[in-house]
């Protein structure tokens, strides 16, 4: 079974400065799909940027990009210039699709804090 | 061009009673998946249907709790005999068609609190 793991239960950034959030995943498939959700307060699931397995270029979105690090199951998203609407969840997911179905299976999340 | 919809977005029963959730997916959806967040933790996949198809149920537990997605109308979970222990968010996602899982589109949730 797939597994991801969000190692930082907690983070906390000053505004404008650059923060790292890890990931790591766990998959015999050679071709997947990686992403990630913030969940602010409202609780509403936004996607923030994925990663195709098979593209080698780190996915970039504004201030949101990915190092892939696909020999190591390893999926970080950096965010910089943070700002306080950066408060929020994050949520590392993997799409597995074994078996006929379809699915994310998600980490226990990150909690953000972007300080004034 | 409505996204997902889901209602009620938050619902109290007591111990014993039954929860039903609606999801309506945005239009043109046919594929409805199901997932559950406790408190504290990340999502958990339930369930994956497709019009009056149940495709994947292996998140679903095993007594109490069933999901349909009839040809007309939304898609609804429903729980019976709901415990303390069903107290959490309910996400519903639809996408339109399979193999591209950049297009499920998250509903804002239902909160289901049992007293």
């Amino acid at each position: 079974a797939q597994t991801v793991t969000q190692s930082q239960p907690e983070m906390s950034v000053q505004e404008a400065e650059t923060v790292t959030l890890s990931c790591t995943y766990d998959t015999s498939e050679n071709n997947y799909y990686l992403f990630w959700y913030k969940q602010p307060p409202s609780r509403q699931m936004i996607l923030v940027i994925r990663q195709e397995a098979y593209k080698q270029q780190n996915a970039t979105e504004n201030r949101f990009s990915v190092n892939f690090q696909k020999a190591a199951k390893s999926f970080s998203l950096k965010i910089s210039d943070s700002q306080l609407g950066d408060t929020a969840m994050y949520f590392c997911a993997f799409w597995d699709a074994q078996g006929g179905s379809e699915k994310l299976v998600f980490g226990k999340g990150t909690k953000l804090t972007v300080n004034p | 061009n409505a996204g997902v919809m889901q209602n009620p977005r938050h619902l109290v029963r007591r111990r014993g009673q039954e929860a039903r959730l609606r999801c309506s997916p945005m239009k043109g959806h046919s594929h409805v998946y199901w997932y559950r967040q406790l408190p504290e933790e990340g999502l958990k996949f339930m369930v994956y249907l497709q019009k009056e198809n149940i495709i994947d149920e292996s998140g679903m537990p095993k007594e109490r709790f069933s999901a349909e997605f009839p040809k007309e109308g939304p898609s609804i979970l429903r729980i019976q005999q709901v415990v303390r222990g069903d107290s959490a968010a309910y996400f519903c996602a639809s996408s339109q068609s399979r193999g591209r899982p950049d297009t499920q589109y998250f509903g804002p949730g239902t909160r289901l609190t049992v007293l």
